[in-house]
């Protein structure tokens, strides 16, 4: 599903702890996921991936984890640092010609 | 040494002018996005070039029109402004048109319109 207000989603941790954002997709076809991180006054930089194929990528204090029954994607984020501060997103995609769909986004903030 | 730059960062102008907006990558991909992030942040692809050739065209007024001159710039023109028009425009660009090619985004433009 996907939410509709004023304010994006917000995820506020203390700094040191885990974070997990989530995203809901919403095409059953969609068969390659991505995570961005958006800061402030810049552009989306690619974190991470996964193909369907898979339930679960690591990469450096990021964790994927995919759940194709229910269309559920989650970031988690180890010993979340103040630089972690961002909007995320998911991104999904079914075919080709480079289409990214992405989500809402959740705003992550990160208390010293 | 930006691998994805556009120009101008900040746009402000009326409404019904016509602006143009630059991107231009220098990673040597052969495939160049153009999105639109509204005030929610809400992102979405408007076009796609793939070696100056329009790959994606998402129904975007025809007010909209991305010109690629070669496969390293890919701009976008506005004709007759409107005040929705206002938003952050983000070009990126990737290896090929394939979906698991990684898209590097450039900066963005922010638009206002008056």
């Amino acid at each position: 599903g996907e939410s509709v207000g004023l304010h994006l989603p917000t995820l506020s941790v203390q700094e040191g702890d885990n974070s997990i954002i989530n995203c809901a997709y919403s095409n059953s076809a969609s068969d390659y996921f991505i995570w961005y991180k958006q800061e402030s006054g810049k552009g989306p930089q690619f974190i991470i991936d996964i193909r369907s194929n898979m339930d679960k990528r690591q990469g450096q204090r990021v964790t994927v984890l995919l759940n194709k029954t229910v269309k559920h994607l989650s970031l988690q984020i180890a010993a979340t640092q103040p630089g972690d501060s961002a909007v995320y997103f998911c991104a999904e995609t079914y075919n080709q010609g480079g289409k990214l769909i992405f989500g809402q986004g959740t705003e992550l903030s990160v208390k010293p | 040494d930006t691998a994805v730059s556009q120009t101008p960062k900040y746009l402000v102008t009326q409404m019904g002018n016509d602006k143009s907006i630059k991107c231009e990558q220098n990673l040597g991909h052969d495939t160049m996005y153009w999105y639109k992030q509204d005030s929610k942040k809400f992102l979405k692809i408007m076009f796609s070039y793939n070696n100056k050739e329009l790959i994606i065209n998402e129904t975007v007024p025809n007010r909209f029109s991305p010109k690629s001159p070669d496969k390293a710039h890919l701009n976008l023109h506005i004709n007759s402004l409107e005040l929705g028009d206002s938003a952050v425009y983000f070009c990126a660009s990737s290896q090929e048109v394939r979906r698991t090619d990684t898209q590097y985004f450039g900066p963005g433009t922010r638009l206002t319109v008056l």
